[in-house]
């Protein structure tokens, strides 16, 4: 079981760019989190998909946005890049279906984007 | 006021000591309550999850006061590899798997 896999790992960006994080989830899971991770912070919740969906968002502006494909995976967009917008991003995969309660959620090893 | 708070440390601590980080939360609807480990520049992981009626897992033990909404991680005869950051994690009662992280706690063991 590979677990939660993220690519790339480092992305370096130029102001206004948009950059595309990929996500695939671990084997069996359904539910995809996005969080954003800045220097000496806590992860903070970007938003969640289920079945294709996005169905929990946090408080983060709409140039985040997101997409689940069939099989699970997940993208991360950003829009017209900031210098703020530099952070580790952790995608992290649970098993949140109907009946499932408070599965555990693995993270991948997150991809560390530069905006300069 | 943060959702969760912590301590930030650095928690500097000689091989053997014991070591406690607090944490608390201010939405007194959060549901499950767990400490992640992050090593530096890695991804958080599951340490342990944390029930009011307390829980060890070999040097570990953790513990709930929902009165208090307060989270303790008790660290015993702390290693050298328990050097990382501690983050104290809340969900709340959405019925959505959404991780609340404080700031983590630094925790620095020395020989």
């Amino acid at each position: 079981d590979a677990g939660v896999t993220q690519s790339p790992t480092h992305l370096i960006k130029t102001r206004g760019q948009q950059v595309t994080l990929r996500c695939s989830p671990k084997s069996g899971h359904d539910t995809v989190s996005w969080y954003q991770q800045a220097l000496g912070q806590g992860p903070q919740f970007i938003f969640q998909y289920y079945e294709e969906e996005e169905r929990q968002r946090g408080n983060f502006p709409d140039r985040f946005s997101g997409h689940q494909f069939p099989n699970y995976s997940s993208e991360l967009n950003v829009n017209a890049l900031l210098l703020g917008d530099s952070a580790l991003y952790l995608c992290a995969s649970s098993l949140d279906g109907p009946g499932q309660v408070n599965t555990e959620a693995f993270f991948g090893q997150g991809t560390r984007l530069t905006v300069v | 006021r943060k959702e969760v708070e912590q301590d930030p440390g650095p928690f500097n601590v000689p091989e053997g000591a014991t070591v406690a980080f607090n944490c608390t939360y201010s939405n007194s609807a959060s549901q499950s309550f767990f400490w992640y480990r992050q090593d530096c520049r890695k991804e958080p992981k599951l340490l342990m999850s944390v029930y009011s009626s307390g829980n060890e897992d070999g040097r570990f033990t953790a513990q709930l006061n929902r009165a208090s909404q307060y989270i303790s991680l008790l660290i015993r005869d702390s290693k050298l590899s328990d050097s990382a950051t501690y983050l104290c994690v809340v969900t709340l009662n959405t019925g959505f798997q959404k991780l609340v992280f404080g700031t983590g706690t630094r925790l620095l063991v020395s020989p």
